[in-house]
């Protein structure tokens, strides 16, 4: 059953914590996407990956960071620079960077208390 | 930076009705592409139409594409309580070289009322 998932579905950081969000994907896409979603809002761009071993900053990438160590798993940190993290983050995959369709995950809803 | 702009923000109406949905952008694009997000989801992919199609179905739904005004509608026919959701569009620019990406709007929300 292929798929994209991510974990938690909610998660509590105390301020000043770093914290990583999960994502896997087995419908072996090339590209991999985190975005940001507050309230009302549409969707901003963290950080995206074309290929393994590489990454480029997106929108709003300052005081977030990313690895792509492998090409199934895309694992978000946010770190404690980030000034305001509560928000919904949603990852996603597509076959190639840019222009194809996009596969959600479920989202990781951060509260910072 | 938002290059899509949808309208209205938010909709509300009767099952049964039809709904439509507005989707406005500012650059050449290569395809635009319509998605969902039930309250609390992830988004999922509804349709795709590529700058030289004007008309495309899937279901009950209907997108149209005017490149001459960049913009585009969704059209969801005989609608259902179900289909209460946000819906997005997204375009995907011409010639944006290494920086391919999916330009989001901010999405109109839709209430179905039974």
């Amino acid at each position: 059953d292929g798929g994209i998932t991510q974990s938690p579905k909610y998660l509590f950081r105390k301020e000043g914590q770093n914290v990583t969000l999960s994502c896997e994907q087995n419908l072996n896409h090339d590209a991999m996407y985190w975005y940001r979603q507050d309230p009302g809002q549409g969707l901003r761009l963290i950080y995206y990956s074309q290929i393994v071993n590489d990454f480029q900053k997106g929108d709003i990438a300052e005081g977030y960071s990313v690895s792509r160590e492998k090409k199934e798993s895309f694992p978000l940190t946010v770190t404690s620079a980030q000034k305001n993290p509560t928000a919904f983050y949603l990852c996603a995959s597509s076959m190639a960077q840019g222009r194809d369709t996009q596969y959600f995950g479920p989202g990781t809803r951060l509260t910072v208390l | 930076s938002q290059q899509g702009e949808e309208d209205p923000q938010a909709l509300s109406i009767q099952e049964g009705e039809n709904a439509t949905m507005n989707c406005s952008y500012k650059t050449s694009i290569n395809n635009l592409q319509w998605y969902r997000q039930n309250s609390g989801r992830g988004l999922v992919h509804l349709i795709l139409i590529r700058s030289n199609e004007r008309e495309k179905h899937s279901g009950r739904l209907r997108v149209t594409l005017d490149t001459s005004k960049k913009s585009s509608s969704l059209l969801i026919t005989a609608s259902r309580a179900a289909d209460t959701a946000s819906y997005f569009c997204a375009t995907a620019k011409t010639n944006a070289g290494n920086n391919r990406k999916l330009i989001w709007g901010l999405g109109t929300s839709l209430a179905v009322n039974p």
